[in-house]
């Protein structure tokens, strides 16, 4: 089936320091991609999303980019924040049939001053 | 602002005893979900619902059921719960896709421990 493969953490960080959370995806078609952040106490937000090969997500300074070749979609950001502390979720839905998530195991980013 | 809200933060039961999670959305979606989140297994989908009154399963319903019987509420019945479903519970909801993606907005969560 389906599945999300991304990067054990934690990651640990000093602030403005380069980030790079890898994530690979299995799927037989051909997904949407996306980075979900959670900040302690909180639910899940998107962050960012990309639909086809080559796209590329952003947002608050983070990207990723759709590679087929690769199955992959890597998080990176160039300067980390105190407040980029969270756990970041890689998923893939599939575009035909139930839109239903598929998430990694979560990625969690400890940034300190 | 979409707002998806839970009925308790933190909630502890004992085995045994029936446990209900309530889900509430104020932007008339049509699909809900429950998930659970536990460490090192990210999450995953245990029911979701498309309509009012329709159920379907998702990838690990056992142990679970859920009732919708009004559009802006969905609820997760642990109908006797057990150690191993001692877990994070977050709910959240959607538009009915017309084509495309359609985001899912989150609650904040209900971490449950049963005892």
């Amino acid at each position: 089936g389906d599945s999300v493969t991304q990067m054990e953490g934690p990651v640990t960080l000093s602030e403005e320091a380069c980030l790079t959370i890898n994530c690979t995806y299995t799927a037989t078609g051909y997904p949407s991609l996306f980075w979900y952040v959670q900040y302690p106490g909180e639910g899940l937000q998107l962050l960012l999303k990309a639909t086809k090969a080559d796209d590329k997500g952003s947002n608050k300074g983070f990207e990723a980019t759709y590679r087929k070749e690769t199955t992959s979609f890597h998080l990176e950001k160039g300067s980390v924040q105190v407040s980029d502390s969270a756990v970041y979720f890689c998923a893939l839905i599939m575009n035909t049939g139930f839109q239903k998530l598929v998430f990694g195991t979560g990625t969690r980013l400890l940034v300190s001053p | 602002d979409v707002k998806v809200t839970q009925s308790s933060r933190y909630l502890v039961k004992r085995t045994g005893e029936k446990v209900f999670l309530e889900c509430v959305q104020d932007m008339d979606h049509e699909n809900m979900f429950w998930y659970r989140q536990d460490p090192g297994l990210g999450l995953r989908l245990i029911y979701f619902s498309y309509d009012v009154k329709m159920k379907e399963k998702g990838d690990i319903p056992e142990g679970y059921s859920v009732s919708r019987e009004k559009k802006e509420r969905f609820s997760l019945i642990l109908e006797s719960a057990s150690t191993n479903q001692t877990s994070m519970y977050l709910c959240a909801s959607s538009f009915m896709s017309g084509g495309g993606y359609n985001e899912q907005f989150f609650g904040p969560g209900t971490r449950l421990t049963v005892l």
